[in-house]
C-alpha cells in the first residue's frame, strides 16, 4: 500500500532564504509525482508534475525532484517571499493497472516572515 | 469554463438528510475525480471518471455515497443519510487525458457540515 510523508511538518523561515520541502513514498512503481499549494479557504493549485522517466521539473523559483528508486522528492524553493506562505501538499499517482489515483501526504505548513 | 467551479460552496445539513455536491470541470476535460479532506489532512480518493463512465470507485466510504457524470462533464456527488461524520471539504478536480495522469485542476470545495 503506497505511503506518502511529507517533512517537515511545518516550517518558518526569514524572507529571502533558500529552503527544501521533503516527500517521501514507499512503492516505487508510481506514474507521476505532483506539488500542489493549499491556501486557506481556496482550492489546490498544482505547482509541478513530475513523470516517473523525469528526474526534475522547474518553474520560477520552484524545482522540484524525483529519485523514484529511493522514494523520495524535494520541492526547492528559491529566495522565499510571504506570499510562498501556504500548505504545500505532495502527491503520487499509482501506475498498476488502472490504479489512476492520487495517494497524499499530510503538506508542509511554510510561513514566511516578512 | 475558467476553471473548476463547485456548488454549494458551503452547505449545512441535519443528521439524516440528503445531499448533493455538483462539480462542473474544465470544458472538454476528460477525467474528474472526487476527493474528501478533513481538517489538516490530505485529500483522500473518493473516485474517478473517464468521460461519463466511473472508472473507479474505491474510496468511496460506504453504499451512502454515490457520484455519477451522465453526459460525461457535470457530475454530482450524492451522500444519503448523512451523518457527523461525513463533515469535510469535497473536492473535485478535472484533467485533460483520460486517467487523470496529467495535471489535476481543482475547485474550490465544497465545506460540508452535517450537524
Amino acid at each position: 500500500k503506497q505511503e506518502v510523508t511529507q517533512i517537515p511538518a511545518a516550517l518558518s523561515v526569514p524572507e529571502g532564504e533558500n529552503l527544501v520541502l521533503n516527500c517521501s513514498f514507499t512503492d516505487s512503481a508510481i506514474y507521476n509525482l505532483q506539488w500542489f499549494r493549499q491556501d486557506p479557504g481556496k482550492g489546490l493549485t498544482s505547482l509541478l508534475l513530475i513523470q516517473s522517466s523525469q528526474r526534475e521539473q522547474t518553474s520560477g523559483r520552484l524545482n522540484a525532484s524525483l529519485d523514484k528508486s529511493s522514494g523520495r522528492s524535494t520541492l526547492y524553493i528559491a529566495a522565499s517571499q510571504p506570499g510562498d506562505s501556504a500548505t504545500y501538499l505532495c502527491a503520487v499517482m499509482g501506475r498498476a493497472g488502472n490504479n489512476r489515483k492520487l495517494i497524499w501526504g499530510l503538506g508542509t505548513s511554510l510561513a514566511v516572515n516578512p | 469554463g475558467a476553471g473548476v467551479s463547485q456548488s454549494p460552496r458551503y452547505k449545512v445539513t441535519k443528521r439524516g438528510q440528503d445531499v448533493a455536491l455538483r462539480c462542473d470541470p474544465i470544458s472538454g476535460h476528460v477525467s474528474l475525480y472526487w476527493y474528501r479532506q478533513a481538517l489538516g489532512q490530505g485529500p483522500e480518493f473518493l473516485t474517478y471518471f473517464n468521460y461519463e463512465a466511473q472508472q473507479d470507485k474505491s474510496g468511496l466510504p460506504n453504499d451512502r455515497f454515490s457520484a455519477e457524470r451522465p453526459e460525461g462533464s457535470i457530475s454530482t456527488l450524492t451522500i444519503q443519510r448523512t451523518e457527523q461524520r461525513d463533515s469535510a471539504m469535497y473536492r473535485c478536480a478535472s484533467s485533460s487525458l483520460a486517467g487523470g495522469t496529467d495535471t489535476q485542476y481543482f475547485g474550490p470545495g465544497t465545506r460540508l457540515t452535517v450537524l
